[in-house]
């Protein structure tokens, strides 16, 4: 069936420090990708989004590349502050009319003075 | 102020007794869904709605009953709750087929 797949975390770097979150999906169809952001006590924030493939989507510094080819949406970025300190979500949405967001595990990311 | 409110955000109960948790939006959104959080599982929906009245099932809905009188409202019922429904839910609306907007979340536990 459809599922993403994350990195496990979690992940802690220095600051200004360079940030690969890895993202790999399988999914019937041509998908919608995200990367959500949820900072602590928080809901849900949308990152980015790639429609289509070779699209690439940034925001806040943050890029992920969609590649059909390798089925992956990796998140960049490349000098985190210790205010990126989150959870980061990949997703993928099928075309239907559900709106469903299929969800990776979530990726800690802790970044360090 | 666009957004997604739930309530309570923190509930502590027992086996079996029903609760309601409560979503509400304010952006006119057609489309409202019900997920939870589980750690190493991500966000799985429970239910879907895609306009008043108009109600289905996402990925894990046993356990839940949902309800859409209102185009705002988008209410998730646990009739008898057990431990295993002990979670993170989120809330989240959008335009059909755009961008989900998400509530801040409500913490449940069960004992």
């Amino acid at each position: 069936g459809d599922s993403v797949t994350q990195m496990e975390g979690p992940v802690t770097l220095s600051e200004e420090a360079f940030l690969t979150i890895n993202c790999t999906y399988t999914a019937t169809g041509y998908p919608s990708l995200f990367w959500y952001v949820q900072y602590p006590g928080e809901g849900l924030q949308l990152l980015l989004k790639a429609t289509k493939a070779d699209d690439k989507g940034s925001n806040k510094g943050f890029e992920a590349t969609y590649r059909k080819e390798t089925t992956s949406f990796h998140l960049e970025k490349g000098s985190v502050q210790v205010s990126d300190s989150a959870v980061y979500f990949c997703a993928l949405k099928l075309p239907s009319n559900t709106g469903k967001l299929i969800f990776g595990q979530g990726t800690t990311l802790q970044v360090k003075p | 102020e666009a957004q997604v409110t739930q309530n309570p955000r923190y509930l502590i109960t027992v086996t079996g007794k029903k609760l309601t948790v409560t979503c509400s939006q304010n952006m006119n959104h057609e489309y409202m869904s019900w997920y939870r959080q589980d750690p190493g599982l991500g966000l799985r929906q429970i239910y879907y709605s895609m306009n008043v009245e108009v109600t289905d099932k996402g990925d894990v809905p046993e356990g839940y009953k949902v309800s859409r009188k209102e185009k705002r409202n988008f209410p998730l019922i646990l009739e008898s709750p057990s431990p295993n429904q002990t979670s993170l839910y989120f809330c989240a609306s959008s335009r059909l087929g755009e961008e989900q907007y998400f509530g801040p979340g409500t913490r449940l536990t069960v004992t």
